[in-house]
C-alpha cells in the first residue's frame, strides 16, 4: 500500500531563517505531488506542484520554493522566512495515471510557525 | 476557473441529530468533488467522492452526499452524528483537465456535542 511521510510535524523558526520541509511516497511510482498552505479559516492553497523530477509549478507569488530531486521526494524550502510564512503545510500526492479523476492523498501536515 | 463555497463555517449540533453541510461549486466544465475530513493537527482524510455515475454517494461511517448539477451543490449529510464526528470538513472540486489539482472551500468547522 502507499503511504505519504511528512517531516517534522512541528517547526518553530525565527524570522530570516531558512526552511526545509521534505515529503516522501512510498509504494507507488511517478506520483504527481503537491504542497498546500492551510491558513485559519481560508481553507487549503496550492502552493507547488510536479508531475516528475525536476518539473515544479508554482500557483502563487511567495517566499517559498520547492524542489523534486527524486521521484518520490518532495521538498519546500525557503531561504529566508517571514512572519507571513506561518501556518500548516500539507504534502499530498495523487496517481499520475489517473490524472484528474482520483483524490489526493494527504500527509500529516508539519505546523510552522515563524516567530 | 473553478470555486467552491462553504457558506457555514461552523455547525453545532447535539449527538444523534442529523446534519447538513452545504457545499456550493462554481465552474464551466464538468467537474469531480470531494469532501475531506481533518481532524485537529492532522492531514486530511477522503470521506467520499463524485467521479461519475451515481449523483448518491456514501462514505463508510455513515455519511452521504449528493451531487446536484443543476445546483451546482454537493452537500455532505448524516442522519445522526457522534461525538467522534466533531472536525473539520473540507469541500474540493477539481476539473478534467488531465492533471488533478484540487480547488477548497474554506471549510465547516461541526460541532457535535452531548
Amino acid at each position: 500500500s502507499q503511504t505519504i511521510h511528512q517531516w517534522p510535524a512541528t517547526l518553530v523558526q525565527p524570522v530570516g531563517s531558512p526552511l526545509s520541509l521534505e515529503c516522501t511516497v512510498e509504494g507507488t511510482s511517478n506520483p504527481n505531488l503537491y504542497w498546500y498552505r492551510q491558513a485559519a479559516g481560508r481553507g487549503l492553497q496550492l502552493l507547488f506542484y510536479s508531475v516528475g523530477i525536476g518539473q515544479i509549478s508554482s500557483e502563487v507569488p511567495q517566499n517559498l520554493s520547492a524542489s523534486r530531486p527524486q521521484d518520490r521526494q518532495f521538498i519546500l524550502s525557503s531561504k529566508k522566512l517571514l512572519l507571513s510564512d506561518s501556518g500548516f503545510y500539507l504534502c499530498a500526492w495523487s496517481p499520475r495515471r489517473q490524472g484528474a479523476r482520483t483524490e489526493a492523498f494527504f500527509g500529516q501536515g508539519t505546523r510552522l510557525t515563524v516567530v | 476557473a473553478q470555486s467552491v463555497t462553504q457558506l457555514d463555517s461552523q455547525v453545532p449540533v447535539f449527538e444523534e441529530a442529523p446534519v447538513e453541510l452545504r457545499c456550493n461549486y462554481s465552474s464551466s466544465v464538468s467537474v469531480y468533488l470531494f469532501w475531506y475530513v481533518q481532524y485537529p493537527n492532522q492531514g486530511l482524510q477522503l470521506l467520499l467522492k463524485y467521479l461519475s455515475g451515481s449523483t448518491l454517494v456514501e462514505s463508510i461511517n455513515g455519511f452521504e452526499a449528493e451531487f446536484n448539477k443543476s445546483q451546482t451543490s454537493f452537500h455532505l449529510r448524516k442522519p445522526s452524528v457522534h461525538i467522534s464526528d466533531t472536525a473539520e470538513y473540507f469541500c474540493a472540486v477539481t476539473v478534467n483537465t488531465g492533471f488533478q489539482k484540487l480547488v477548497f472551500g474554506t471549510g465547516t468547522r461541526l460541532l457535535v456535542s452531548p
